[in-house]
């Protein structure tokens, strides 16, 4: 079955960076883009960004633009994303998301808690 | 960019009772070629990923109850639980995948 595993929680003081992992397993990881979506207390869920699994492409979201990377390790089957300057309102619960070329997030990861507090 | 917002907030609906859920789009999300509508409902529970329920509006996705229904085409949106079962207590969003995704701002959903 299709699964998305994150990595764990992070604690982090402004103006640190932040890495985090997305594995992906039961499909064919390059036939599928990954985005990630964030999620801070009482906030509706925001859209950061995708990268393409199959050739690296990215396309990120205006307001995290000059802040965000996304890579991916095809050989493990897993997408990064990196947050930098981070503030105490990027504080948030930050899931990963497949979509095939619509841009429908069909399954997501469980979510990873990154905590900004100096 | 296309701003999504649902209607109402928050909501209380009865065991067995019909809970409607609206969302508008602020730029019709209607793809002309394909006359497909680019509007997915997703549920999210207490300490849970968001699930995908509903998609191109109103196909129901694979293992989804039958209770769950989507209407609705170009800038207004329906969800629609026939009846209310109590693991339907959730917050759903609805999302447009037309652009870049954007997401409502959520409807709790409670029992009554």
């Amino acid at each position: 079955q299709v699964q998305l595993v994150q990595s764990g929680t992070e604690v982090k003081k402004p103006g640190a960076s932040v890495k985090l992992s997305c594995k992906a397993s039961g499909y064919t990881f390059r036939s599928y883009a990954v985005h990630w979506v964030r999620q801070a207390p009482g906030q509706r869920l925001e859209w950061m960004g995708w990268i393409s699994a199959g050739n690296g492409d990215t396309k990120y979201s205006q307001k995290f633009q000059d802040r965000v990377t996304m890579t991916r390790d095809t050989s493990a089957s897993t997408v990064y994303m990196d947050l930098s300057s981070l503030r105490s309102d990027d504080t948030a619960l930050y899931y990963c998301a497949r979509s095939s070329s619509a841009l429908l997030l069909d399954y997501w990861g469980q979510g990873t808690l990154v905590t900004v507090s100096s | 960019d296309i701003v999504m917002t649902q209607s109402p907030d928050s909501l209380a609906v009865s065991l067995g009772e019909r809970a409607t859920i609206n969302c508008k789009s602020s730029q019709s999300v209607l793809y002309r070629s394909n006359n497909q509508n680019y509007l997915a409902w997703y549920q999210q529970k207490l300490g849970q990923p968001p699930k995908l329920l509903i998609y191109w509006a109103s196909t129901r996705e694979s293992g989804v109850p039958d209770r769950f229904s989507g209407s609705g085409s170009g800038t207004d949106f329906t969800l629609t639980i026939s009846s209310l079962q109590a693991e339907d207590v959730a917050v759903y969003y609805c999302m447009q995948f037309y652009t870049t995704p954007v997401f409502g701002q959520g409807t709790k959903l409670e029992l009554k």
